[in-house]
């Protein structure tokens, strides 16, 4: 079935530091990619999505590309704040009219001052 | 404009007892997903409604569970006799279409937090 694997956490940066988080994804099809945030006490909000290969989603700073021939849709922001302090999840979706989305474990990213 | 509501936000039941969890989704959206996440995990896929019809629940993990969603707006998440193994948080989301896709991306609800005693 599918699957989403996600680098653990807590990943803890400074202020203005690059941030990557890694997300590998087994499926069959072409998956839409998802990056799911969730602020604390917050609901899940989306990020940011991509459809098909190469295409990159991008939304508040942060980036992600579609890698087809890694299965990989790894986030990256290029200088993070104190106020991107989250829960980040992965996500796919696969194909038909009764697509579900399958989720990582979630990273947590703590950025202090 | 008015997102996915769920209410209780915080319900603590006793094992054995039953509890119904509510959601209203966004107004006019096809589709409601319920997900269950526990603690430091991601959202595990419950149960999926396209309207009033309830096209997959291959991921209610027991017969305790149960979702309706009769006139195809709220729904309700039921789950009977109550164990501790069922502590976690519930989540409920919508989209505009079928399904979860790059265009009908999911709008979720806060949750509500079972706690099982």
């Amino acid at each position: 079935g599918d699957s989403v694997t996600q680098m653990e956490g807590p990943v803890t940066l400074s202020e203005e530091a690059f941030l990557t988080i890694n997300c590998t994804y087994t499926a069959t099809g072409y998956p839409s990619l998802f990056w799911y945030v969730q602020y604390p006490g917050e609901g899940l909000q989306l990020l940011l999505k991509a459809t098909k290969a190469d295409d990159k989603g991008s939304n508040k700073g942060f980036e992600a590309t579609y890698r087809k021939e890694t299965t990989s849709f790894h986030l990256e922001k290029g200088s993070v704040q104190v106020s991107d302090s989250a829960v980040y999840f992965c996500a796919l979706s696969n194909t038909g009219t009764a697509s579900k989305l399958t989720f990582g474990t979630g990273t947590r990213l703590q950025v202090t001052l | 404009g008015a997102g996915v509501s769920q209410s209780p936000r915080y319900k603590v039941a006793k094992r054995g007892q039953d509890v119904a969890l509510r959601c209203d989704p966004i107004s006019g959206h096809v589709s409601l997903f319920w997900y269950q996440q526990a603690l430091g995990q991601g959202p595990e896929f419950l149960t999926y409604f396209q309207n009033e019809a309830q096209l997959d629940k291959s991921g209610l993990p027991s017969d305790r569970f149960f979702a309706e969603r009769p006139e195809g707006s709220v729904s309700t998440l039921k789950i009977q006799r109550t164990q501790q193994e069922d502590s976690a948080v519930y989540l409920c989301a919508s989209s505009p279409s079928t399904g979860a896709s790059y265009n009908s991306p999911l709008h979720f609800g806060n949750g509500t937090r079972l706690t099982v005693t």
